[in-house]
């Protein structure tokens, strides 16, 4: 597919736990996004990582790009109940505009 | 800080009927997106603008949707005669470099087709 897909679906950790979400996507890319959505919310950017970049920090996130692999993880530390969202990522496939996968759920139990 | 505003936030239509969507990109930004997600799915790219023309429309747009900014703030989604499959969240979305940095989303307009 163009867009990217991320791996799991829907993601249940406890408060201070760290989680991982992993995005693959099948094409050469130029650049690769990941952006949150609280329910029923816009999309907020939160971190953008190039091809030739392999890990990017901010804050509580770390984000690291396998472009062998045609993947990217997106790792939150220490997470809190406010990070409960879905996470998606986004990339330029074909050198298109940013397309979305369906996301993962990550729900953070106080 | 600056952000995306769209109208209307919700709009209940009958099908068939035309619908417009308004947002008011980021003043500077010059590259202009509507995404839509029906509920709970993923997001669909369906066109982006720049320049006071489509650059990239998906198979999604077609001839009942069409984009336009018709003064200096405003751009809008028509879409033509509504179907029931209509049905979702259109979010726009603004850019100042295009593909090569991020988005900045509106909080969306939840369309819903009767």
């Amino acid at each position: 597919s163009q867009q990217g897909e991320e791996d799991p679906q829907a993601l249940s950790i406890q408060e201070g736990e760290n989680a991982t979400m992993n995005c693959s996507y099948k094409t050469s890319i130029n650049n690769l996004q990941w952006y949150r959505q609280n329910s029923g919310r816009g999309l907020v950017h939160l971190i953008l990582i190039r091809s030739n970049e392999r890990e990017k920090h901010s804050g509580r996130l770390r984000v690291t790009l396998d472009t062998s692999k045609k993947s990217s993880s997106l790792l939150i530390t220490a997470s809190r109940a406010a990070d409960t969202a879905s996470y998606f990522c986004a990339t330029d496939a074909y050198n298109n505009d940013m397309r979305f996968g369906a996301g993962t759920r990550l729900t953070v139990k106080p | 800080e600056p952000e995306v505003t769209q109208t209307p936030s919700h709009q209940v239509t009958q099908m068939g009927q035309e619908v417009i969507l308004r947002c008011v990109p980021i003043s500077n930004h010059l590259y202009f997106y509507w995404y839509r997600q029906i509920l709970g799915q993923k997001v669909e790219f369906l066109v982006s603008f720049y320049n006071n023309e489509i650059s990239e429309k998906s198979e999604i747009f077609d001839d009942q949707f069409s984009v336009e900014r018709p003064d200096g703030s405003n751009f809008t989604l028509k879409i033509r005669s509504t179907k029931l499959e209509d049905s979702a969240m259109y979010f726009c979305a603004s850019s100042e470099i295009g593909k090569a940095g991020e988005l900045f989303f509106g909080e969306g307009s939840r369309l819903t087709v009767l």
